[in-house]
């Protein structure tokens, strides 16, 4: 397994703030990473796949960046309704693996 | 657009089959392989295998003894089967649309609605 890394494991923000995320993979994935939000108790939802590539009907508050190892996710102007956890995960050779997740809350 | 229903027995007791079937509605059931992930508070989103329509198969090393995943290509089904379950398998299951049969690999971009299987004695 490529172990991936995700930090932090929970963060608390105040509605409008910027909020950053990385995840570290354990070896080079080029920019096969996306990453998910998983509102409570709802099915995880694809944002980004690609490193970088926003899916159709996601704000553009999110976006995604990096290569290689270092990935990072950010949330422009953070809202109310984003209020979830996030995860990421590789899929650039099986078995796919996710990161730990990050809580986000509103301060 | 693609829609995943599963469905599949939620309590099991120590050394039970856990058994989940996914229904595929829309899409061309053919082209991709679908997995198996499943989400415990102990070990976050773990992915647990896919399949193809040809029956072709991957598992996560992890649980490699004790998965079967199958496919029913006249229903566009896929079932997962997990024997010798212990409470460290009790968690939320879910079905996914995972990469195509082209060579492109994709992440998950659906998923069914989740079925929580516990087990206790």
């Amino acid at each position: 397994d490529i172990p991936l890394t995700q930090s932090p494991s929970s963060l608390s923000a105040s509605v409008g703030d910027r909020v950053t995320i990385t995840c570290r993979a354990g070896q080079d994935i080029t920019n096969y990473l996306a990453w998910y939000q998983q509102r409570p108790g709802k099915v995880p939802k694809l944002l980004i796949s690609a490193a970088s590539t926003l899916q159709s009907g996601v704000p553009s508050r999110f976006s995604g960046s990096g290569s290689g190892t270092d990935f990072t996710f950010t949330i422009s102007s953070l809202q109310p309704e984003d209020i979830a956890t996030y995860y990421c995960q590789r899929y650039d050779t099986a078995p796919w693996t996710f990161g730990q997740g990050t809580k986000v809350e509103i301060k | 657009q693609v829609q995943l229903q599963q469905w599949g027995a939620g309590l099991l007791k120590p050394s039970e089959i856990l058994s989940l079937t996914c229904a595929v509605h829309g899409g061309s059931f053919s082209d991709y392989y679908w997995s198996w992930i499943r989400q415990s508070p102990g070990k976050g989103l773990e992915w647990i295998g896919e399949i193809n329509d040809t029956g072709s198969t991957k598992y996560n090393p992890s649980l490699k003894s004790r998965v079967t995943i199958s496919i029913d290509t006249s229903k566009n089904q896929f079932s997962l089967k997990l024997s010798s379950v212990t409470a460290a398998d009790t968690a939320v299951y879910f079905c996914a649309k995972g990469r195509t049969i082209f060579g492109v690999v994709t992440p998950f971009d659906t998923w069914g609605q989740g079925a929580l299987v516990t087990v206790s004695s």
